[in-house]
């Protein structure tokens, strides 16, 4: 089993829908949360990040922690074509003084207008 | 804020040469950088750690007479691939984060290489 899993999608949706991605994991120390937005051929973009189980809003954007059931979300509210992209999920755990995320596969997203 | 510049964005080499890759961090000071890289459709794949002024530190199975890494700066790494061959070609991500170890990681825009 892999420690982070993610769907990789494509998820298509039309202009303006809710979007939810989601990724589960099996390391109970992970502590800290992210998601990353990656365009084709470009560098991940850090979109969320968060510490603690509970939710986390930003503009469209909500990331949504799950610690109990290990479950990670990202919802986009009334998304747009410029969303369609990779979403990465990434969490890290201390170790030996630092913090290496581990990464999902990624969900490609294309929203449709 | 929080800029991570990476150059080239593309390179295409033969056979049997050498890559050099860029990092630099435009508006903070790194002590350590992260370089990745990414297969199609595949998570990103840390490659090692780029510690200033000291030896990087390599993951399990990534060859460092290979994968040459020099972070002589807190604003500069260099990734450079020696001898490059076609299986080398892929995805390069360098990264690094400002603040506290605990703080989340910056990208640069990737490069893509292609060995023929």
């Amino acid at each position: 089993q892999k420690e982070v899993e993610q769907d990789p999608g494509p998820l298509s949706v039309p202009e303006g829908a809710i979007v939810s991605l989601n990724c589960t994991y099996s390391n109970s120390a992970f502590q800290y949360f992210m998601w990353y937005r990656q365009y084709s051929r470009k560098g991940p973009e850090l979109l969320m990040y968060t510490y603690s189980s509970g939710n986390k809003e930003d503009g469209r954007f909500t990331a949504q922690v799950d610690k109990s059931s290990k479950y990670i979300s990202l919802f986009i509210r009334d998304s747009q074509p410029s969303d369609s992209a990779t979403y990465l999920c990434a969490m890290s755990a201390e170790s030996g003084g630092s913090y290496i995320p581990t990464f999902g596969r990624g969900t490609s997203l294309i929203v449709h207008p | 804020g929080a800029v991570v510049s990476q150059h080239p964005s593309r390179v295409i080499c033969k056979s049997g040469t050498s890559v050099k890759i860029e990092c630099r961090s435009l508006d903070f000071q790194a002590t350590t950088m992260f370089w990745y890289r990414q297969f199609p459709k595949k998570s990103l794949m840390l490659m090692a750690t780029s510690n200033e002024g000291s030896k990087a530190t390599y993951e399990q199975g990534v060859e460092k007479d290979k994968f040459l890494i020099n972070h002589a700066s807190l604003t500069l790494s260099t990734l450079t691939v020696t001898s490059a061959h076609p299986e080398d070609s892929s995805f390069y991500i360098c990264s690094a984060r400002v603040g506290q170890g605990d703080s989340p990681l910056h990208f640069g825009n990737g490069t893509r290489l292609t060995v023929t």
